[in-house]
């Protein structure tokens, strides 16, 4: 069956370092593979997406490569911002819609 | 375009009672997923309509139901609740079903917050 596995934090970072959340998927056929952000008190947004094998979705500075040989969708960001704390989910469609455990990040000042 | 609503915000409910919950999608979205969030067992796929049909349900008992209407609103529906329903559940709306194959973007309301007492 499908499946994601996340690296679950917590992550603390100081402003302005680089930032990798892990995540591999587990999945028949070619899944699609997101990144979601959730922002304390609201709902989960899509923050980027790939479709198929060696995409590169970003957005906001974010990028994530889809990478079928090692099954993998790692999320990564050159430098990190106070307002980039929250938590990101991984997450892949295919057939049904499955999320890894979330990743909590803080960046301090 | 309003985004995805959700209501209400916050229920509170005893045991052994039932609850409805409700979603209203993006204008033209025809999927509504739903999840129940909790932190122990994280974002879990409950199920989800396109169309007024059922098209995928996930890993829960039968106590968890909902529908589709023709408006593409949905509810879901917990019967016979457990204090370990007590979660924050979410409606997700897209254009097309999961099972079309992927590649959608689902989006997200603010989440129903359910406390079971």
């Amino acid at each position: 069956g499908n499946s994601v596995t996340q690296m679950e934090g917590p992550v603390t970072l100081s402003e302005e370092a680089f930032l990798t959340i892990n995540c591999t998927y587990t999945a028949t056929g070619y899944p699609s593979l997101f990144w979601y952000v959730q922002y304390p008190g609201e709902g989960l947004q899509l923050l980027l997406k790939a479709t198929k094998a060696d995409d590169k979705g970003s957005n906001k500075g974010f990028e994530a490569t889809y990478r079928k040989e090692t099954t993998s969708f790692h999320l990564e960001k050159g430098s990190v911002q106070v307002s980039d704390s929250a938590v990101y989910f991984c997450a892949l469609s295919n057939n049904d819609m499955r999320f890894g455990a979330g990743t909590r990040l803080t960046v301090k000042p | 375009k309003a985004g995805v609503t959700q209501t209400p915000r916050y229920l509170i409910k005893t045991r052994g009672q039932q609850v409805t919950l409700s979603c209203s999608p993006i204008s033209g979205h025809r999927s509504v997923s739903w999840y129940q969030q909790t932190p122990g067992q994280g974002l879990q796929f409950l199920f989800e309509y396109f169309s007024e049909t059922q098209r995928n349900k996930g890993n829960f008992p039968g106590r968890f139901s909902g529908r589709q209407f023709s408006n593409s609103r949905s509810e879901m529906n917990v019967s016979t609740l457990e204090l370990g329903d007590s979660a924050l559940y979410l409606c997700a709306s897209s254009e097309q079903s999961h099972k079309r194959g992927g590649g959608d973007e689902q989006f997200f309301g603010p989440g129903t917050r359910l406390t079971v007492l």
